[in-house]
């Protein structure tokens, strides 16, 4: 079956620093991965998504690269903010489902 | 464009009392999902339909959990008794099928959702 795994959080950063969040999969066929966001208080909403081996998605700064060798999409920003802070979930979608499999999130912390 | 919108936003309520948790999704979507998340669970798919037909419940924990989409827009989650443990924030999401599985979900702000 499909399974997602994310890194443990808390991720604690300051601000401007550069933030990795790691994302392995497990899929049947070619897979379609997603990065949401989750502000407190919010639902998720859809952050970036990549739909083919080398595919690079991106949006407000944030790039995660389809990685079909090592079945991997990082989440990477270069340089975060304080309105960063969210909970990042790790999805996919495969094998003509539309049910996505999410990770469990990852919750990052970016102090001023 | 409007969101998914989900009502109420908070509800507070008493053991044993009925809960009706309600979503009118995206129009045009032909997915709705219920999901729950807790800290200790995170996020559970509850049930999901297609074209207002229930495909898939077997994430509804209990007999006393029932969902029901009268038609394309609107859909209920009932909870009747209610009980402490199924506190949670519940979110219902939508999406369209559209050209394949890259199609991303639509998500409520959920319903906060405390039994006393």
């Amino acid at each position: 079956g499909n399974s997602v795994t994310q890194m443990e959080g808390p991720v604690t950063l300051s601000e401007e620093a550069f933030l990795t969040i790691n994302c392995t999969y497990t899929a049947t066929g070619y897979p379609s991965l997603f990065w949401y966001v989750q502000y407190p208080g919010e639902g998720l909403q859809l952050l970036l998504k990549a739909t083919k081996a080398d595919d690079k998605g991106s949006n407000k700064g944030f790039e995660a690269t389809y990685r079909k060798e090592t079945t991997s999409f990082h989440l990477e920003k270069g340089s975060v903010q304080v309105s960063d802070s969210a909970v990042y979930f790790c999805a996919l979608s495969s094998g003509g489902s539309y049910i996505p499999t999410f990770g469990r999130g990852t919750s990052l912390i970016v102090h001023p | 464009d409007a969101g998914v919108i989900q009502s109420p936003r908070h509800e507070v309520t008493e053991m044993g009392q009925e809960v009706t948790l309600r979503c009118k999704p995206i129009s045009g979507h032909d997915y709705l999902f219920w999901y729950r998340q807790t800290m200790m669970r995170g996020l559970e798919l509850l049930i999901y339909f297609n074209n207002n037909v229930p495909i898939d419940d077997s994430g509804m924990p209990e007999d006393r959990f029932s969902a029901k989409m009268p038609n394309a827009s609107f859909s209920t989650l009932k909870i009747q008794p209610s009980e402490p443990r199924d506190s949670a924030v519940y979110f219902c999401a939508s999406s369209f099928s559209g050209t394949g599985h890259n199609q991303p979900q639509h998500f409520g702000d959920g319903t906060r959702l405390s039994i006393l």
